[in-house]
């Protein structure tokens, strides 16, 4: 099993562009989320979803779009980058909310 | 305002000894609670759980303690060894969001 799959893994960015962060699971899990790594803040919630169809925001969601086609993938669009977005993203999945996470590699984006 | 916090950011102890590391949370509807451990350039990866009808939870060297009236819980590790290094986060489940701690950065020296 490949567990939980982030592409792309570094990406440079400049202000105002977009992207999407890939994020998927081959668990079958429903429970997924996406938070950033900033030095002394620890994991920051970004979005989080509980099933296919639905999202909800975190801690710090603006900026950020997130949505749930399917069970296996949760995206997250940065629609207007920013320099504040520098960050380490992680995408996580859970059987349920009151289960372990596993985490992904994490993608490592520099807006400049 | 951070629902879950680890007040210590770093942690130094000497092999064999025992690491304490402590969190804080203040959401009433946590009722789930985790600690990870995270590597450089690495995703965190689940150490121990505890759900809050527990006082207590032990898995080998790793034992976490929770006091719900004060709304705190511990992780200890004992006897603590140089691969124990690494960052320890504390997470709170209230059963659909997970959020963390700041971390706190765990040096064990040999």
């Amino acid at each position: 099993n490949a567990g939980v799959t982030q592409t792309p893994k570094f990406q440079v960015l400049k202000t105002g562009q977009s992207m999407t962060l890939q994020c998927a699971q081959d668990m079958n899990h429903e429970y997924m989320s996406w938070y950033r790594q900033d030095p002394g803040m620890g994991l920051r919630l970004i979005h989080y979803s509980v099933g296919a169809g639905i999202t909800d925001q975190g801690e710090v969601p603006n900026g950020y779009n997130v949505s749930r086609s399917t069970t296996e993938d949760f995206p997250l669009r940065l629609l207007s980058a920013a320099p504040s977005q520098t960050s380490v993203y992680f995408c996580a999945s859970s059987y349920s909310g009151m289960r372990g996470y596993t985490f992904g590699s994490g993608t490592r984006l520099t807006v400049v | 305002d951070q629902q879950v916090k680890q007040n210590s950011p770093s942690l130094s102890v000497q092999e064999g000894r025992i690491s304490i590391l402590n969190c804080d949370y203040t959401n009433s509807m946590f009722d789930y609670f985790l600690w990870y451990k995270k590597y450089p350039a690495e995703g965190p990866t689940f150490l121990i759980s505890i759900s809050s009808i527990k006082d207590k939870n032990e898995d080998g060297r790793f034992t976490v303690f929770l006091n719900k009236s004060a709304k705190h819980l511990s992780l200890h590790i004992v006897p603590s060894q140089p691969g124990d290094s690494a960052v320890y986060f504390c997470a709170a489940s209230d059963g659909n969001k997970l959020v963390f701690g700041a971390g706190t950065i765990l040096r064990v020296k040999s």
